[in-house]
């Protein structure tokens, strides 16, 4: 039973290229989160997605970067142009529900995508 | 808006003694409470949850937590850790039967020590 699964997992890039950072949920989930983890802010909510749509994107650190899940099973997070700031380790998490009445409450996190901008 | 505080950046502990992580949570309304462990180079997994019911919750690997309302905490406990047990632990929250986002905490480092 494959979990989330994240690519790539390690990126070293330059300053001003633009980096794709790509996700697959597990089967079946309508959340999708993108996180983004650093030493000096600890894990951030960037952009959620229930079914698809764009829930809360005030995480969004500015226009540089953006998100889109086309379908079910894709999201992509872009940052363009990239600075190294924006070196972190990214990760993606799913869920079936998220706080209702019948929800287990638990995201189910990939690997993460370990991104070095130079 | 919720939050979530862990007072404490780091917590050194022998191998087999005992350990408290710290989580204080604030809120408007009522909560569900986790406590997610990240070990090295890994995403987060989760170790527990309070939804309702028994305020002492039972995780994996040996892990509790007690849901303290009046004092709007959220501890995790072990009796007696083991050196496998070293890892990042993250406290979070999300706002009851809302479909809401959950809020991490900044994360306690657990060093085991020999």
């Amino acid at each position: 039973d494959a979990g989330v699964i994240q690519s790539p997992r390690h990126e070293v890039t330059e300053m001003g290229q633009e980096v794709t950072l790509r996700c697959k949920p597990i089967s079946g989930h309508d959340y999708l989160f993108w996180y983004r983890q650093t030493m000096m802010r600890g894990l951030e909510l960037l952009i959620y997605f229930n079914n698809n749509v764009p829930i809360d994107d005030s995480g969004m650190p500015e226009d540089r970067f953006s998100a889109k899940m086309p379908n079910a099973s894709f999201s992509t997070l872009k940052i363009q142009p990239s600075e190294p700031r924006d070196s972190a380790v990214y990760f993606c998490a799913s869920s079936l529900l998220l706080a209702g009445p019948v929800s287990t409450g638990e995201l189910f996190f990939g690997e993460g995508s370990r991104l070095t901008v130079l | 808006a919720q939050s979530v505080t862990q007072l404490d950046s780091q917590v050194p502990v022998f191998e087999e003694a005992p350990v408290e992580l710290r989580c204080n949570y604030s809120s408007s309304v009522s909560v569900y409470l986790f406590w997610y462990v990240q070990y090295p180079n890994q995403g987060l997994q989760l170790l527990l949850k309070y939804l309702s019911g028994s305020t002492l919750v039972k995780g994996i690997n040996g892990f509790e937590a007690e849901f303290n309302k009046s004092q709007t905490s959220f501890h995790l406990r072990k009796p007696s850790v083991h050196i496998s047990d070293t890892a990042e632990y993250f406290c979070a929250v999300t706002r009851m039967n809302r479909d809401d986002k959950i809020i991490f905490g900044k994360g306690t480092r657990l060093h085991i020590l020999p």
